[in-house]
């Protein structure tokens, strides 16, 4: 079963307006890592949080983790045209020997 | 850039063949992931390898699938016979563990079984 779940599945906005994404995860993890995937591509790392940081930003991009609540936030700054893929979180399980497992992702479209 | 190398890109075949899938990964990494993407199913872990030693092939239906690093170099992944609900993109990544980098991914081994 999927560890991490995204929510949207899909997002449209317009050029210019912020993205954000959530994650949601049922165990305790050592780090969250978020990914994107272009269509018909392969997935490119973007971020990755340790299950001790709260907050972490990479150019326009921003995630924020809480792992009371077993969640992730991922948001883009000033979207563009060029944001437009898929965007999946993957835990590593504690004590799972850094097995990574996917949710089935947000589909992000921004229209210029 | 250092990319991880998947081939082949596409691969049609016939219901019943062997497949063969192949993935280099980035030379330093020591592990490997083999990952399955369909529609319905999303991203599905087949097997790891960590330091060429296999870890976790729990996902991966045993009877017609087997994942080998025969070397630092080189991974496999095989299905024999093929069956048409195989069909799916198949992912190679790979990362150094505990590196904070996250992992490299292939662009992926498009796989269709008639």
């Amino acid at each position: 079963s999927q560890q991490g779940e995204e929510d949207p599945q899909a997002l449209s906005i317009q050029e210019g307006e912020n993205a954000t994404m959530n994650c949601s995860y049922k165990t305790s993890i050592n780090n969250l890592q978020w990914y994107r995937q272009n269509s018909g591509r392969g997935l490119v790392h973007l971020i990755l949080i340790r299950s001790n940081e709260r907050e972490k930003h990479s150019g326009r991009l921003r995630v924020t983790l809480d792992t009371s609540k077993k969640s992730s936030s991922l948001l883009i700054t000033a979207s563009r045209a060029a944001d437009t893929a898929s965007y999946f979180c993957a835990t590593d399980k504690k004590g799972g020997s850094e097995k990574l497992v996917f949710g089935k992702g947000t589909k992000l479209t921004v229209n210029p | 850039d250092a990319r991880v190398t998947q081939t082949p890109r596409h691969k049609v075949t016939e219901m019943g063949q062997e497949v063969t899938m192949r993935c280099q990964p980035i030379l330093g990494h020591n592990t490997v992931f083999w990952y399955r993407q369909t529609m319905m199913q999303g991203l599905e872990l087949l097997a790891y390898f960590r330091n060429r030693a296999p870890l976790d092939d729990s996902g991966m239906p045993k009877d017609r699938f087997s994942a080998e690093m025969p070397d630092a170099t080189l991974a496999t992944l095989k299905i024999q016979p093929s069956e048409p609900r195989d069909s799916a993109v198949y992912f190679c990544a790979s990362g150094l563990t505990g590196s904070g980098y996250g992992y490299t991914f292939g662009s992926g081994t498009r796989l269709t079984v008639v």
